[in-house]
């Protein structure tokens, strides 16, 4: 199962920004979070990844309280071709201490003109 | 170009036969993984491999197997065993242990009739 709980789905509006927030209550120490994104039909696509505090990219950024237990990407003025699922990972090791990607469900973000 | 390619991208079988996925990378990755998505769902793990000659099963193995003969290479085979084979299987592979930056291919999306 999944470490994360994030929204189902989300809606917006074209030049709005957009927060999409994550919870990961169990997080690890060495754990590191990362957002992709997923258009359909397509694979998912690595966005930004973080450890602590606010990490920033040409795409978003991503924002993590002190305790770690949630995480929040911000998408700066959205287009309709924002319109796709987002996933948030966060470590999740298997046997051997092999780290197994787990997905959840993700958020699907609608942006409307 | 540095990338995963995954073939073919539309497959076709009759209920009851086997059939392999191809998924090869050229990232120089040591870890491969196999996931499945449904219609609106999220990824799935089904296998994944940290290193060659050694793979371990995800949460939806039955009905799967894989190989890793080779650190680029790492085949799925949707057996007639697995009761419900129609869906977009995804390959991706990351650096390595513990990284949860992955790349991913275009998918293969497998039709049984």
């Amino acid at each position: 199962l999944a470490k994360t709980t994030q929204p189902i789905s989300m809606d917006s509006y074209e030049g709005q920004e957009v927060n999409i927030t994550c919870s990961h209550n169990n997080i690890a120490t060495n754990d590191y979070i990362t957002w992709y994104q997923q258009f359909p039909s397509q694979g998912p696509r690595f966005i930004i990844q973080g450890y602590k505090t606010k990490v920033t990219n040409e795409v978003a950024s991503l924002f993590i309280p002190a305790d770690r237990k949630s995480s929040t990407l911000s998408l700066p003025r959205v287009s309709l071709s924002d319109t796709a699922v987002y996933y948030c990972l966060v470590g999740d090791m298997g046997p051997g201490g092999y780290n197994k990607l787990i997905f959840g469900a993700g958020t699907r973000l609608a942006v409307h003109p | 170009d540095g990338g995963i390619t995954q073939s073919p991208k539309y497959l076709f079988r009759k209920e009851g036969q086997n059939v392999t996925l191809s998924c090869e990378q050229n990232l120089n990755h040591d870890a491969m993984y196999w996931y499945r998505q449904d219609p609106g769902q999220g990824l799935r793990l089904i296998y994944y491999s940290q290193i060659v000659n050694d793979f371990q099963k995800g949460d939806i193995a039955e009905g799967y197997s894989v190989s890793r003969e080779k650190k680029e290479s790492f085949p799925l085979t949707v057996t007639s065993a697995q009761k419900n084979p129609t869906a977009f299987y995804l390959c991706a592979s990351s650096s390595s242990t513990g990284n949860t930056e992955a790349f991913f291919g275009q998918g293969t999306r497998l039709t049984v009739v």
